[in-house]
């Protein structure tokens, strides 16, 4: 069975910093490209960033709102996705979640308020 | 910022047919090709339809996707209670290299 369980949500103030994991297994996550996409409360979804595999160079695109902040990065040998979350702005509350594209995680909540 | 433009509801009475439509552009739509997501209340999206027609293992061919030009569509036939969601597509941007989600559709069965 797939699963992505992601984890690191909580509560931080504007301008700090959190780093999300994303757990995957019952897939080959070796092979797989990974995106965050995130969702604001009662808005729709809105796609934050993708990393390729390590065989075709690692690739990272990000959405412009994000860009140069957030970093998308992944450990093959652990089946984790991260993004780090730099200089966080109250805009950025949101459930993240972690997907294939087909397969998706439950999200976690990240919540920026002073 | 949401660059596909659904319309904000859609409405039917058990067992009738509902469209959604998802207009795009040439950057998008137009170039490549179109997924789409239903979102049950609280939970997770879950992929509907990839590849502007294709339906995943265990997706009901009560669901059908099409793609015209810059424009595509979600068409839901016999609707069901359990339908009641919220509906989003979405396709790669190759002027803005990333994903874009369509504004999202709530459908709601009377």
């Amino acid at each position: 069975e797939v699963q992505l369980v992601e984890s690191g949500g909580g509560l931080v103030k504007p301008g700090g910093s959190l780093r999300l994991s994303c757990a995957a297994s019952g897939f080959t996550f070796i092979n797989a490209w990974m995106t965050w996409v995130r969702q604001a409360p009662g808005k729709g979804l809105e796609w934050v960033g993708r990393i390729k595999t390590k065989t075709e160079g690692g690739t990272t695109d990000y959405a412009a709102p994000v860009k140069g902040r957030f970093t998308i990065s992944r450990d093959d040998s652990k089946n984790t996705l991260y993004l780090q979350m730099n200089s966080l702005k109250t805009e950025d509350t949101a459930v993240y979640y972690c997907t294939t594209g087909y397969y998706w995680g439950q999200g976690t909540l990240v919540t920026v308020s002073s | 910022q949401s660059v596909l433009t659904q319309p904000p509801s859609a409405s039917g009475t058990p067992g009738q047919r509902v469209t959604i439509s998802c207009s795009g552009s040439s950057s998008n739509i137009g170039s490549n090709t179109v997924n789409w997501y239903q979102q049950l209340p609280g939970t997770a999206p879950k992929l509907l339809i990839y590849s502007n027609n294709e339906r995943p293992s265990g997706v009901p061919d009560r669901f059908s996707g099409s793609k015209s030009g810059t424009s595509a569509s979600l068409a839901i036939s016999g609707l069901q209670s359990e339908d009641e969601a919220d509906y989003y597509c979405a396709a790669w941007d190759d002027s803005l290299n990333g994903q874009v989600f369509g504004t999202g559709t709530k459908v709601t069965v009377l």
